[in-house]
């Protein structure tokens, strides 16, 4: 069925790095990816979106384009903070209904 | 605006007892309501979804009912609860239309001993 793959392990960089977390997915048709964030003590949410190839979806500073010849929906951020501190979740949209598939996540943790 | 409630926060019980957690959405009519539960090491899996009251899917099949009694009342249930069921449960909501936007409750742990 289709699914969703994200890097293992937790994500440690400090202020200002860059950050790169990859998502790669399974799927038999043409689904729409999404990457969902949550901050300690809150639930998901929505952070960007694409839904066709090629499509960059960008938020935040956050930013990941949707790669149909690699299967990916890669995240990045030039520059990241504190408050980037996190679990992300990669997902994908291919049932309808919003039934969307999620990926392990990766907990961010950026130094000062 | 629109809310989500999602209740107990946290919760302790024994194998073989019964379960209910429940969730509530305010400030939107007719949502599509989900819940989805979160083990460790696993990411979120889709348990079940409803479109209208009284209409569940099931997901996986498992130890787990759900029901939905009213509009934006979306309950979790277990007759007997197993150690496998120990987990983190999150109820989501979203529009009709196929958005691929969930607005999540802050989810509630399950810890069966």
């Amino acid at each position: 069925g289709d699914s969703v793959t994200q890097m293992e392990g937790p994500v440690t960089l400090s202020e200002e790095a860059f950050l790169t977390i990859n998502c790669t997915y399974t799927a038999t048709g043409y689904p729409s990816l999404f990457w969902y964030v949550q901050y300690p003590g809150e639930g998901l949410q929505l952070l960007l979106k694409a839904t066709k190839a090629d499509d960059k979806g960008s938020n935040k500073g956050f930013e990941a384009t949707y790669r149909k010849e690699t299967t990916s929906f890669h995240l990045e951020k030039g520059s990241v903070q504190v408050s980037d501190s996190a679990v992300y979740f990669c997902a994908l949209s291919a049932y309808g209904n919003n039934r969307l598939a999620f990926g392990k996540g990766n907990q961010v943790v950026v130094i000062p | 605006s629109q809310t989500i409630h999602q209740w107990p926060a946290t919760l302790v019980q024994p194998v073989g007892s019964p379960l209910s957690l429940e969730c509530t959405v305010e400030g939107t009519s007719n949502p599509n309501l989900y819940w989805y539960r979160q083990a460790a090491g696993r990411g979120l899996q889709l348990l079940f979804y409803s479109v209208g009251i009284g209409q569940i899917s099931s997901e996986v099949p498992q130890n787990l009912s759900a029901s939905r009694p009213q509009d934006r009342q979306f309950i979790l249930s277990s007759k007997k609860l197993l150690l496998s069921d120990s987990g983190f449960y999150l109820c989501a909501w979203s529009v009709q239309m196929n958005t691929g936007e969930l607005f999540f409750g802050e989810g509630s742990r399950l810890t069966v001993l």
